[in-house]
């Protein structure tokens, strides 16, 4: 069964430092997202792809995150600087289309649990 | 701002007895889904069931199926014959054009 891959699973890193996640969606899948989910917390989005496109940034902190999606398949997120506030889990789903309906399910991946320290 | 407000943070029922997950949300859309998700612990999270709102049915999906009413703005999940496997966070989330998920609900599952 296809699967979203996230890598690194964990990741520690001292604050002011630059770290970075990458994900791989299910294959086809047009749409893709990056969520934030802070323990003991539910995800927040931080942005949704369509294809390359960015359709929402709108919670992104553009100060110091960054999102890109070049050939519309995989994603990379990075933070420069990190923050102690960054500590989290990186959840990235992928859907057929971009919509809520049936073709909109997420399918998210494993996550990639930040600590910054 | 659409909210999603699970008023139970920790949730224990024994092994094959029934238990209602709450969920409350704020909006002023009529058209949207409601979803529970599941979390197991270190593995990703799944969609669970869905519901959309111009729809009046209730959605089932086997043990699980949901309270869905609209004018009071609740969507309750409820878990029948429990089982060890369904011990995870449970979720609530509110789409419309994105999602907005709630704190969620611990479940423990007593054997």
């Amino acid at each position: 069964e296809a699967e979203v891959a996230q890598s690194p699973r964990y990741k520690i890193t001292e604050k002011s430092q630059a770290v970075a996640f990458w994900c791989d969606p299910i294959s086809g899948h047009a749409t893709l997202y990056w969520y934030r989910q802070i323990l003991g917390q539910g995800p927040e989005l931080l942005v949704q792809f369509q294809d390359e496109s960015v359709v929402d940034d709108s919670q992104l902190p553009k100060d110091r995150f960054s999102a890109e999606r070049l050939k519309g398949v995989d994603s990379t997120l990075k933070i420069q600087p990190a923050e102690l506030g960054d500590s989290a889990m990186y959840l990235c789903a992928s859907s057929l289309a971009g919509d809520l309906g049936a073709q909109g399910e997420q399918y998210f991946g494993p996550g990639t649990r930040l600590t910054v320290t | 701002a659409q909210t999603v407000t699970q008023s139970q943070p920790e949730m224990s029922v024994q092994e094959a007895e029934t238990v209602t997950l709450s969920c409350t949300y704020d909006t002023s859309e009529s058209d949207y889904y409601l979803f529970w998700y599941k979390q197991p612990p270190s593995r990703q999270m799944i969609l669970v069931i869905r519901q959309e709102a111009y729809k009046q049915q209730n959605a089932t999906e086997n043990r699980f199926s949901v309270n869905f009413q609209k004018a009071a703005k609740s969507f309750s999940l409820k878990i029948s014959d429990s089982q060890l496997g369904d011990a995870a966070m449970y979720f609530c989330a509110y789409g419309a054009d994105g999602l907005t998920f709630g704190k969620g609900t611990h479940l423990i599952i007593q054997p």
